[in-house]
């Protein structure tokens, strides 16, 4: 029962660094998503999918980019990190309107 | 951007007390309404999804109700116990469904008190 996995947990980042926040999904979802949660902000949506191949931009896409070359796969990319981008990220996958399924979250820190 | 507006934004409650608090969002192109709940270096976790106007939900001692045309619906749990204390997160869903992701509230914060 994998569900959603993210990777890396933890990671601190120096500004202008770039990386990739990985998430997969072995239930066959079409939709995926990005989502940041910052202090007393609740949660933002950066970037979704709807299937292979498709993705949008959501409420906060500045500095991130996506791909989704597989229906299990759904990596954010850091390009240029700022210290804005500090914030814990959230990947989900529902199969529609249905609920979605969080991972466990990446807590970034850039410095 | 969507306006999805939740009170209180904490609440403390007496173990055995009933609570409930609000959710409400855009009345127009509506698709469906989540809960989920979310615990301290958790997840979020999915208590109801509805989509129709009047629903009610019920999974124990929580319950969740929808008024599509006022834009509101409300959280109730029922003897509040200690492993109820969490954050619930509403979530709005637009005419899209699932395409256009789902927007949160900022949550409530609940405590309960031994």
């Amino acid at each position: 029962n994998a569900g959603v996995t993210q990777t890396p947990k933890f990671r601190i980042l120096k500004i202008g660094q770039s990386m990739t926040l990985q998430c997969t999904q072995d239930m066959n979802h079409n939709y995926m998503y990005w989502y940041r949660q910052d202090p007393g902000m609740g949660l933002k949506l950066i970037y979704y999918s709807v299937g292979a191949g498709i993705t949008d931009k959501g409420e906060v896409p500045n500095g991130y980019n996506v791909s989704r070359s597989t229906t299990e796969d759904f990596p954010l990319r850091l390009e240029l990190a700022a210290p804005s981008q500090t914030s814990v990220y959230f990947c989900a996958s529902s199969p529609g309107h249905l609920e979605a399924f969080f991972g466990q979250g990446t807590r970034l820190t850039v410095v | 951007i969507l306006n999805v507006e939740q009170s209180p934004q904490s609440l403390h409650v007496q173990e055995g007390d009933s609570t409930n608090f609000t959710c409400s969002f855009p009345s127009s192109n509506f698709y469906a309404l989540h809960w989920y709940r979310w615990e301290t270096a958790k997840s979020p976790e999915a208590l109801f999804v509805m989509t129709l106007n009047g629903d009610e939900k019920k999974k124990g001692r929580i319950s969740a109700t929808l008024n599509t045309k006022e834009g509101y619906s409300y959280l109730y749990i029922k003897g509040s116990q200690p492993e109820d204390s969490a954050t619930y997160l509403c979530a709005f869903m637009g005419s899209g469904g699932g395409a256009d992701g789902l927007t949160f509230g900022k949550g409530t914060h609940l405590i309960i008190q031994p």
